[in-house]
């Protein structure tokens, strides 16, 4: 098993540019979310997905957008990249199965994005 | 709200030394608590857990007791090494309704961990 990947691992990006990261799991996770990381300010959810067909706005959602076509995919979408996206993008999953509030996140090894 | 405090970094200690990392945390509820281990260039990885009031998460010899009497989940070792040189993250974990239960972490700002030989 890959677990979780991400592409790109780097980009540099001008602003007003549009781009999409993407993020695979193969472990049949029922659950995915988007994170970004910022120094000082630890991990931060952005979007999150419930399954294949839905999406949910986390905590940071403004000038995001997701979509979930496939179980495993879970796509991020920068329309009009700016400045202040400059930050490093972690997808994780999780497997609902085992029901409760302790589950572990699976993350992937980051997108570190640059908009200049 | 909801939210993780963790001690600021970076801690520089030589090997063999004994680590302690604070953390405290604000919840309504009943949260899960977590360490999260970064090393360089890679994504996040549990490190331990603990679901419950008093119970102890424990891995690659680090631990951590759930506290609710305090609020802390602080992380010890009692002997580090070069290769645990990393960024560790607190976070709290507590049901999220989306039709269904989920899972939503709320993280610490992470303290960078730096062991000299």
């Amino acid at each position: 098993n890959a677990g979780v990947t991400q592409t790109p691992k780097f980009r540099v990006l001008k602003t007003g540019q549009s781009m999409t990261l993407l993020c695979a799991q193969d472990m049949n996770h029922e659950y995915m979310y988007w994170y970004r990381q910022d120094p000082g300010m630890g991990l931060r959810l952005i979007h999150y997905s419930v399954g294949e067909g839905t999406t949910a706005k986390g905590e940071v959602p403004d000038g995001y957008n997701v979509s979930r076509l496939k179980k495993q995919n879970f796509l991020l979408g920068l329309e009009s990249a700016a400045p202040s996206q400059t930050s490093v993008y972690f997808c994780a999953s999780i497997d609902p199965g085992l029901a409760g509030s302790y589950n572990e996140q699976f993350f992937g090894p980051g997108t570190r994005l640059t908009v200049l | 709200g909801d939210s993780v405090t963790q001690m600021e970094g970076p801690v520089t200690l030589s090997e063999e030394a004994f680590l302690t990392i604070n953390c405290t945390y604000t919840a309504t509820g009943y949260p899960s608590l977590f360490w999260y281990v970064q090393y360089p260039g890679e994504g996040l990885q549990l490190l331990l857990k603990a679901t419950k009031a008093d119970d102890k998460g424990s891995n690659k010899g680090f631990e951590a007791t759930y506290r609710k009497e305090t609020t802390s989940f602080h992380l010890e070792k009692g002997s580090v090494q070069v290769s645990d040189s990393a960024v560790y993250f607190c976070a709290l974990s507590f049901l999220m309704n989306y039709g269904g239960a989920t899972n939503k972490l709320i993280f610490g700002t992470g303290t960078l961990l730096a062991v000299q030989p």
